[in-house]
Formats: structure tokens, sequence, C-alpha cells
């Protein structure tokens, strides 16, 4: 069964600096990972999605995949207060329902 | 963009009691999910379906049934409700892609308490 955790819990950044978001998992055979967000306990909106090593840009949204790692990361450039919610991790095998993590609840200062 | 509604939006039930929460997507996609949200678990996947008339189990059964009589709609059933399924319900749909699945479509979720 596909396990994905995500680090940290928690996050604090003051507005503008780069906010850094990780997610690990343990099937090999994955190939299709998403970032969701969620603000207060509301529907969950897609960021960006990545099926191959390296990165994916969606605006101010980066995500950088490493397989052989099992890594996946979610890296926010210039966050605002209106970023703050929780980001959810998704990770898929072929052809398979998603598995998400735990989430990590950012906050950004003024 | 995608609409998936789920009803009721808050529900109140009675320890062995019956409850039935309700999806409906009109984007005609083959692949809808139902997950639990709890503080500390994320979203954890209970039962899934690839369409009409079928429905597959996921992570966290054990407890809930689900129905798919259509493509648009998909339920989930507590024939006996306990109070450690007190949680918030969301329903997704997705359209299944050649190698993979597509991004998923949430619902604003449902909020169950069972006292």
């Amino acid at each position: 069964q596909q396990k994905v955790q995500q680090s940290p819990e928690s996050l604090t950044v003051s507005e503008g600096a780069m906010a850094s978001l990780n997610c690990t998992f343990s099937d090999g055979t994955s190939n299709n990972f998403r970032w969701y967000r969620q603000h207060s306990a509301k529907g969950l909106e897609v960021l960006v999605s990545i099926f191959s090593d390296g990165e994916k840009e969606e605006g101010r949204f980066t995500a950088h995949l490493n397989r052989a790692n099992l890594h996946v990361s979610l890296h926010i450039r210039e966050p605002q207060p209106s970023d703050s919610a929780v980001y959810l991790c998704a990770v898929s095998i072929p052809n398979n329902a998603p598995r998400f993590g735990a989430g990590t609840k950012l906050s950004v200062k003024p | 963009e995608a609409a998936v509604t789920q009803s009721p939006r808050n529900k109140v039930a009675v320890t062995g009691g019956k409850v039935t929460l309700s999806c409906n997507q009109t984007n005609n996609h083959n692949n809808m999910y139902w997950y639990r949200q709890d503080t500390g678990h994320g979203l954890r996947l209970i039962h899934y379906s690839y369409g009409a008339g079928s429905t597959e189990k996921g992570d966290i059964p054990d407890g809930y049934k689900a129905s798919r009589p259509s493509q648009e709609n998909f339920s989930l059933i507590l024939e006996l409700a306990t109070p450690s399924q007190t949680s918030v319900y969301f329903c997704a749909s997705g359209r299944q892609g050649l190698f993979s699945n597509e991004r998923l479509f949430f619902g604003h979720g449902t909020k169950l308490s069972v006292l």
C-alpha cells in the first residue's frame, strides 16, 4: 500500500520569502504527482502536476520530482498571506487512485 | 470548471443509524472517489469507482459501502454509523487518462457527526 508522508507538519514564513514543502512516497512505480491547496476545510484546488523527473512551474509554484529518491517537493515563490492554507501532496501508481499525505499547514506572515 | 456537488453539507446522525452521503458530478468523468479527512491523517481513500456499476475498495473500506448507479452519481453508505466515523467526507471525480489518472475535482465536503 502506497505511503505518502509530508514534512514539515507546519511551516511559518514571512511574506516574500521562499516556502519549501516536502513529500516522500513509498512505491517506486508511481508516475503521477500533484500538489493541492486547501483553505480552511474547503474543497481542494490543484496547483501543479508533474509526471517526470525534474521541475514543473505553474506561476509562483514549482514542483521538483526525483523518483529515484522517492521525493517530490513544492516551492512557493514570494508567498503572500492569501497563500496560508494546508498543502497536500497526491501520488498515484499507474491507473490507480491517488493517495494523499497528511498535509503541511503553511502560515505566511505579513 | 468541473462541478462536483455533495449533499448534505452537514449531517448529525445517531450511533447505529444509517447514513447516506451523495455526490453528483456533471462533467462525465469516469472515475469518482470518496475520501475522509481527519486531523493528522490527511485524505484517506474509502471507496472509488471506474464507472457506472463499479465500486472498488480503498484503504479504509470497513464500515462503508459505495454505490455508483450512474456516471453522474456516487453514494457512500454507512449502514450502522459509529462515533469513529465522525469526519469530513470529500467526493472527487476525474477523467481516466491513457496511462494515468488526470487531476481530481473535489466537492466542498460533508461534515458528519455521529453521536
